[in-house]
């Protein structure tokens, strides 16, 4: 396993549209968390799921943005009708939660959106 | 609500020197975690020290080491003989407090090292 992977690297999109990003963890790792990166800021949390649980969904910046992880393997981040204040790097992250520990995320190498 | 400041939004050290980032942070719980995170141009974050608040030994991983100062809510890195490829954004983080195990990041250091 070569780690986190993020598809695709570069979105190009215009105002209005619907955009999707995915995200493959690493493969025995069951949690899966969601960052948002503006520039010259450090990531934000966004949302995090158990398995295929979304445990919080609180953080998500608005109804337009929405996740999800069938199956507890990758998941799938979805803004609808994207403004210029979209414009970001989207960080996906996941580690393997054990009761009683705190273990490292591991980062992808994001999604860059840019929203003409 | 927790927080994390980095004070320093640019250092600069020479090669072969040490540099040390500072961070503070806020946080309402008894047990946590800080770290930090590397974010090298246009690659991913990685990993380069954690520390968990229950522990009083500072933490060190070979050239990085921590300066943990857990009643002043202080957690600065030291990079000792600086490498070129240490050039990179510094990102200090807390875990957001409750089971969900988030991370909450500062606007990150960037740091230049001179030949």
């Amino acid at each position: 396993d070569t780690g986190v992977s993020q598809d695709p690297r570069h979105k190009i999109t215009k105002r209005g549209q619907n955009v999707t990003f995915r995200c493959d963890p690493i493969s025995e790792h069951n949690r899966l968390y969601w960052y948002r990166q503006t520039l010259g800021q450090g990531p934000e949390f966004l949302t995090y799921f158990q398995n295929e649980a979304q445990l919080e969904k609180s953080r998500l910046l608005s109804d337009r943005f929405s996740a999800e992880r069938p199956k507890g393997s990758f998941s799938t981040l979805e803004i609808q009708r994207t403004e210029q204040g979209d414009s970001a790097m989207y960080l996906c992250a996941s580690s393997l939660e054990a009761s009683g520990t705190y273990n490292e995320q591991f980062f992808g190498p994001g999604t860059r959106l840019t929203v003409l | 609500a927790q927080t994390v400041t980095q004070s320093q939004p640019e250092m600069s050290v020479q090669e072969a020197e040490t540099v040390t980032l500072s961070c503070t942070y806020d946080t309402s719980e008894s047990d946590y975690y800080l770290f930090w995170y590397k974010q090298p141009p246009s690659r991913q974050m990685i990993l380069v020290i954690r520390q968990e608040a229950y522990k009083q030994q500072n933490a060190t991983e070979n050239r990085f080491s921590v300066n943990f100062q857990k009643a002043a809510k202080s957690f600065s890195l030291k990079i000792s003989d600086s490498q070129l490829g240490d050039a990179a954004m510094y990102f200090c983080a807390s875990t957001g407090g409750g089971s969900q195990g988030n991370l909450i990041f500062g606007k990150g250091t960037k740091l230049s090292v001179k030949p």
